[in-house]
């Protein structure tokens, strides 16, 4: 199976910060690739599929980008409603996720 | 407004069966993907299993952990994706996730959850 890791495994960052979550796959998945948001609690969410695809309702300080191995997820200006678990997970092959980056807000 | 409701969990011996369903509405069932995703605070979140549309033939896969145990199917006449769960092991303890979407590895839509605990 194709593993995934993510990096760091927690920020904490400010209001307003930038805040970039990195996803690497142990062999290329192009670009196969979804992240999702998951507070506790609840189900996750999809944030953004296909790499950089914004889903409907998604605000817009959500990015994504990369393709291959290496990825990540920017979140341009950091909401205190931005605190949350997020996973990214390919869908190339058998389908695996990451282990989740915790992000607070300071 | 899309919503999807699991339903079937609890508390199971090992060795025996549960059957989860998964009940939706807001969305044009016959034409998604359903998926199983399951969720432990040790291995984190887990793909299990997934059925396509009947458009694209309505197959399905599982992952190795539940292969030849777990069979996924779907009623489009209902609208409910079921999960039957066979010769549980302690492993299969977690929270199970229905979750739908228009291709199989991209998990759009999802429910709350059910949890299922295999224990003596």
């Amino acid at each position: 199976d194709i593993q995934m890791t993510q990096s760091p495994s927690s920020l904490s960052a400010s209001v307003g910060d930038r805040v970039t979550i990195t996803c690497r796959a142990s062999q290329s998945i192009s670009d196969y690739l979804n992240w999702y948001q998951q507070k506790p609690g609840k189900a996750p969410e999809l944030l953004i599929s296909d790499a950089s695809s914004l889903q409907s309702g998604v605000p817009l300080r959500f990015s994504g980008s990369g393709s291959g191995t290496s990825f990540t997820l920017t979140i341009s200006s950091l909401q205190p409603e931005d605190s949350a678990t997020y996973y990214c997970q390919q869908s190339y092959d058998v389908f695996t996720f990451g282990p989740g980056t915790k992000v607070d807000i300071k | 407004e899309v919503q999807l409701v699991e339903s079937g969990g609890g508390l199971v011996q090992p060795g025996r069966s549960l059957r989860l369903s998964c009940t939706t509405a807001g969305f044009p069932f016959d034409d998604y993907a359903l998926s199983w995703v399951r969720q432990t605070p040790e291995r984190g979140l887990e793909w299990v299993s997934f059925i396509r549309s009947k458009a694209y033939g309505g197959t399905a896969d599982y992952a190795a952990s539940v292969k030849g145990r777990f069979t996924i199917s779907r009623d489009d006449s209902k609208s409910i994706a079921y999960l039957q769960m066979n010769s549980l092991e302690s492993e299969d303890t977690a929270v199970y996730y229905c979750s739908a979407g228009h291709l199989p590895g991209t998990f759009a839509h999802w429910g709350q959850g059910s949890p299922v605990t295999v224990s003596t």
